[in-house]
């Protein structure tokens, strides 16, 4: 089993959609949590941390749920330019992260 | 937020000749690297953990004699990969520790793709 798995997808949405992502994690010791974003062909960045009561930028919303070892990202009102590689990350309590393989989006017109 | 530069981003090479990256933390000092890599189509694999003034460790699987880690300072890492072979072409990425606010947060290099002939 994958320490950290996420739905490749990919995941194709109009824009103006709300989509959200799934990530389950394998390591009850773990005690951070990212979403990165990852285009082609380019180093992934961070998007934002997840955080145990749920936190929300703009149109991203985290969710982090430690009983069931499992995070989410929601986005809303989608745009072309959040066509991207989604990385769901955890960190091993010796402080490396640990990535899952990514859900694609493709947002079309 | 911090940069890390990686050098060069792109080079290919005849199987069985060694190759350099270097990733350097622009305007911050890096208390660790990390080198991964990263095939296509597959999520981003930890090799190696290199603090500065000592030895690297390598995560299970890697060889240390092949990949060649030397963190000689606070601000640069080098990876050499020595004898490369076909199937050690991939897309290497660092990423240095210690610009952020958060202890954990990592910030990557743009990578390097080497493609081994």
């Amino acid at each position: 089993r994958k320490e950290v798995e996420q739905d490749p997808g990919p995941f194709n949405v109009p824009e103006g959609a709300t989509v959200a992502f799934n990530c389950t994690y394998s390591n009850s010791a773990s005690q951070s949590f990212f979403w990165y974003r990852q285009d082609c062909r380019k180093e992934p960045k961070l998007l934002m941390s997840v955080y145990s009561s749920g936190n929300e930028d703009g149109r991203f919303t985290a969710q982090l749920n430690r009983a069931s070892q499992y995070i989410s990202l929601l986005i809303r009102d989608s745009k072309l330019s959040d066509s991207a590689t989604y990385l769901c990350v955890v960190n091993r309590p010796t402080d490396k992260l640990i990535f899952g393989t990514g859900t694609r989006l493709q947002v079309f017109p | 937020g911090a940069v890390v530069s990686q050098h060069p981003s792109r080079v290919i090479c005849k199987s069985g000749t060694s190759v350099k990256i270097e990733c350097r933390s622009l305007d911050f000092q890096a208390t660790t690297m990390f080198w991964y890599r990263q095939f296509p189509k597959q999520s981003l694999m930890l090799m190696a953990t290199s603090n500065e003034g000592s030895k690297a460790t390598y995560e299970q699987g890697v060889e240390k004699d092949k990949f060649l880690i030397n963190h000689a300072s606070l601000t640069l890492s080098t990876l050499t990969v020595t004898s490369a072979h076909p199937e050690d072409s991939s897309f290497y990425i660092c990423s240095a520790r210690g610009g952020g606010l958060a202890p954990d947060e990592q910030f990557f290099g743009p990578g390097t793709r080497l493609t081994v002939l």
